[in-house]
């Protein structure tokens, strides 16, 4: 059972304007919340992490959103480049836990 | 640090065929993971190691499935024997206090296809 759902597979983007991309989880003992991006032919990266003590954490482009109540955080890119093109994952884990439990990936691609 | 090292990259096998895949974790990380990725599944833990003991294989497809991790800087997934539905991309990534135990470092993946 996928306690881990990003359900939009792909997503496409016009450079310059705002990504989107979504991630939902059922399971309440998660705290703890990363975005990995992946190229292709290469690993996963961690991108950005929230825990659930915030409700947005920062990265320069990057802004992690979390609605505990809704059990739904987001990733906004702003603004989205060619260069961000690739499949994101968003994962979840407990602090306390050992296992990172991964949806099913977006691709995004940023259109020049 | 090179980062964590898997080969082969490739791998193209027969069904019914034992595949080896291996990994290199970052040195000084002491957690170590498995992860098959598909389609339909996205990222799936298969099995992960802590200070070279097995802690959760519960993501091990089938018995036909195994995984050691001889000493800390080496471990193996081993399919035999291997199936067309194996047919994946598998990572294996490690952590450990150097990364601040908050993300998990992964390598460049196997990608294993059996005809």
């Amino acid at each position: 059972d996928q306690q881990v759902k990003q359900n939009s597979p792909s997503l496409s983007v016009q450079e310059g304007r705002i990504s989107i991309l979504n991630c939902d989880y059922t399971n309440s003992m998660f705290d703890y919340f990363l975005w990995y991006k992946k190229y292709p032919a290469e690993g996963p990266t961690f991108l950005i992490s929230i825990s659930s003590i915030k409700d947005k954490n920062e990265d320069g482009r990057f802004t992690v959103f979390l609605n505990k109540s809704a059990k739904h955080l987001s990733l906004h890119i702003v603004p989205s480049q060619p260069g961000d093109s690739a499949v994101y994952f968003c994962a979840a884990s407990s602090l306390s836990g050992n296992q990172f439990y991964f949806g099913t990936g977006t691709s995004l691609t940023v259109i020049p | 640090d090179a980062g964590v090292i898997q080969s082969p990259r490739h791998e193209v096998t027969e069904m019914g065929q034992e595949v080896t895949l291996r990994c290199k974790p970052i040195s000084g990380h002491d957690y170590l993971f498995w992860y098959r990725q598909t389609m339909m599944r996205g990222l799936e833990l298969l099995i992960y190691f802590n200070n070279n003991v097995p802690i959760d294989d519960s993501g091990m497809p089938e018995d036909r499935f195994s995984a050691k991790m001889p000493n800390a800087s080496f471990s193996t997934l081993k399919i035999q024997p291997s199936e067309p539905r194996d047919s994946a991309v598998y990572f294996c990534a490690s952590r450990g206090l150097a990364g601040g135990y908050n993300e998990q470092f992964f390598g460049p993946g196997t990608r294993l296809t059996v005809l």
